[in-house]
């Protein structure tokens, strides 16, 4: 079947400007999470999400970060006057709400603020 | 809280020749344990996992790992070395309660020569 899909699979982007990131997760998986891999920090959570309970957004770096997830499908993360620091790769995960939760990732989306 | 130390962000080994890499954990309740192996410009692929089913887990092409708790490692072996397994291979652990987010190590570039 069909795995997690993201898009865009690369983004630029000016300083300053809003960013808008997309996962589509597995069909039938309630939760979802955002990670952020980058070189200095390696991999963190950023975002869960589980069925239609409020989100954990105990990751997220900053109030500049957002993340809605619609229909409890498809999940988008907002990034608000993006700075430098913010250039990583962003990756999605999705589990099914049993054990042991084992999440699988879709292939990332490259952002590079300049 | 949980974490993950992975001992060696490089290994290199000879085709054919034996794959171990390390992971040690921290957990103050019963943890599930991944290992997560990602190719150049991909996603995470889940490799195997720990369940507390069986302490020695066979995973996707010809890699296994053995959970021991009283060393709380969780490494991860491959007899003998592929080419194709060149990758930068990830340790994680998650737990049962709250968001059963990630907690990944540093990571493990292993690199195969001929």
């Amino acid at each position: 079947g069909a795995g997690v899909s993201q898009s865009p699979s690369n983004k630029v982007t000016e300083k300053g400007k809003d960013v808008e990131l997309r996962c589509d997760p597995i069909s039938g998986h309630t939760a979802l999470y955002w990670y952020r891999q980058s070189l200095g920090q390696g991999l963190e959570f950023l975002i869960y999400f589980q069925g239609n309970s409020a989100p954990d957004k105990s990751g997220l770096p900053s109030d500049r970060f957002s993340a809605e997830r619609t229909g409890g499908s498809v999940s988008t993360l907002t990034i608000q006057r993006t700075q430098q620091e913010d250039s990583a790769v962003y990756l999605c995960a999705s589990s099914l709400r049993q054990p042991p939760y084992e999440q699988y990732f879709g292939p990332g989306t490259r952002l590079t603020v300049t | 809280a949980q974490s993950v130390t992975q001992l060696g962000s490089h290994v290199s080994v000879s085709e054919g020749a034996l794959v171990l890499l390390r992971c040690n954990y921290s957990s103050s309740v019963p943890p599930y344990l991944f290992w997560y192996v990602q190719y150049p410009n991909q996603g995470l692929q889940l490799l195997l996992k720990y369940t507390s089913a069986a302490t020695l887990v066979k995973g996707i092409n010809g890699f296994e790992a053995e959970f021991k708790k009283s060393e709380t490692s969780f490494h991860l072996t491959k007899p003998s070395a592929h080419m194709s397994d060149a990758a930068e291979y990830f340790c994680a652990v998650s737990v049962d309660t709250g968001r059963r987010a990630l907690t990944f190590g540093s990571g493990t570039r292993l690199q195969v020569q001929p």
